[in-house]
């Protein structure tokens, strides 16, 4: 199985600050990735797929990079309603697997 | 695009239970769905995929005690679940193919 790694496990940041969210997979996943941010009591909703592909409707503060083993979340210019959990996952073999999450607090 | 889950609740360990999912907006037969799961305060957990075939994988912690299946006239998919464990409780998403549509997920709770 194909291990994904996040990182932080949290993070706090000022309004309006830039914040980046890491995720390391076990093995190259030739960007079949994608990012997920969950709010509480809410399911999980695509952001980014193909590793930097913004999904339909997302703002264009948040976008995605990376290749290979190391691929990374950026959200630009933090909103309030940004606040969530991030997930990435891997799409490229199966079983699909998802990091840790990323709680992200508004300072 | 609606995926509308049902059938959760509370269930002793060993015992069996089985959700739906009821999709809307999309032609459900096209489309390969899954089943995730999210235990409470935990992170995502894929359990299992169907293919517009039926064709299916699974996650080998749910292998040979789960049973994923679809009724394309119906535009449902189901998950059946059996011999329940307790680290079986979790919040069970339905999802599209490309995990761009969730449900809200069904409550299933293995306690005693």
């Amino acid at each position: 199985d194909i291990q994904m790694t996040q990182s932080p496990p949290s993070l706090s940041a000022s309004l309006g600050e830039t914040v980046t969210i890491e995720c390391r997979a076990s093995e190259d996943i030739y960007n079949g990735l994608a990012w997920y941010q969950q709010k509480p009591g809410k399911s999980p909703q695509l952001l980014i797929y193909n590793a930097n592909s913004l999904h339909t409707g997302v703002p264009s503060r948040f976008s995605g990079s990376g290749s290979g083993t190391q691929y990374s979340l950026k959200i630009n210019s933090l909103q309030s309603e940004d606040v969530a959990s991030y997930f990435c996952q891997q799409y490229y073999n199966y079983p699909l697997t998802f990091g840790s999450g990323t709680k992200l607090e508004i300072k | 695009v609606q995926l509308v889950e049902s059938g959760g609740g509370l269930v002793q360990p060993g015992k069996s239970l089985k959700l739906s999912c009821s999709a809307s907006g999309f032609t459900f037969s096209s489309y390969g769905m899954h089943w995730i799961r999210q235990a409470p305060g935990k992170g995502l957990d894929w359990v299992a995929y169907i293919s517009s075939s039926s064709g299916t994988v699974y996650a080998d912690a749910v292998k040979g005690r789960f049973t994923i299946s679809r009724d394309n006239a119906k535009n449902t998919l189901y998950l059946q679940l059996n011999s329940l464990k307790s680290e079986d409780t979790a919040i069970y998403y339905c999802a599209r193919y490309d995990l761009d549509a969730w449900g809200q997920g069904a409550s299933v709770t293995v306690s005693s």
